[in-house]
């Protein structure tokens, strides 16, 4: 059964910080990974899609890596704004259109 | 604007009384899921369909029906709500293969009284 899990649970840092986010996942035999972005009581907003095939992807200041083999994926935020501040998911899709997510991590930046 | 609705956003209701949540998207997308989400459980899938008259259970899917009749709609029906049902819901879409990004709906915060 597919897992994910993403550490930090929780992480608060000053503004202007570039940081990562780690997503960990059990099975290597995924069709994509999907990280999102969720403001509290809002839904999900994707972020960046990795297909298997690929290392990385990226959007402004945001770059997303894959290493399927070691079932690892990271999200780099640069130069980290008060307006980043948000739970960041982590999905995988092993398959039949399902998505598998990690718990996320609640991202704060500090001005 | 490409996007996924669902209505109603918040419901509050009792112990036994049906209700419907509704999910449309207008990307003309072939798949569609639910998904709830709950503190330390995180979104787990509790229903989808591939196309038209085709659906399949997914992780969770105790105490609730979907049905697809047309592309665009996937409504989520509680027939018999329980308090363990409360729960914040989402719906998603995406084009027919498991490579395609999804899109998720702005959510629907249920509580069951």
């Amino acid at each position: 059964k597919q897992e994910v899990t993403q550490i930090p649970a929780a992480l608060s840092v000053p503004e202007g910080e570039n940081l990562v986010l780690n997503c960990s996942f059990t099975d290597s035999a995924i069709y994509n990974l999907q990280w999102f972005r969720q403001d509290p009581g809002k839904g999900l907003t994707s972020l960046l899609l990795i297909q298997s095939s690929q290392r990385e992807q990226t959007s402004g200041r945001l770059n997303a890596s894959l290493d399927k083999s070691s079932g690892r994926s990271t999200l780099y935020i640069a130069a980290s704004q008060p307006g980043d501040s948000a739970t960041y998911l982590c999905a995988v899709s092993p398959g039949a259109q399902k998505l598998v997510f990690g718990q996320g991590t609640r991202l704060t930046i500090n001005p | 604007e490409a996007q996924v609705t669902q209505n109603p956003r918040y419901l509050i209701t009792v112990t036994g009384k049906k209700l419907t949540v509704t999910c449309s998207q207008n990307m003309n997308h072939e798949y569609m899921s639910w998904y709830r989400q709950d503190p330390g459980l995180g979104l787990r899938q509790i229903y989808y369909s591939m196309n038209v008259e085709v659906t399949d259970k997914g992780d969770v899917p105790e105490g609730y029906k979907v049905s697809r009749k047309e592309k665009r709609n996937f409504p989520l029906i509680l027939e018999s709500p329980s308090p363990n049902q409360t729960s914040l819901y989402f719906c998603a879409s995406s084009f027919g293969t498991s490579y395609n990004e999804q899109f998720f709906g702005p959510g629907t915060r249920l509580t069951v009284l």
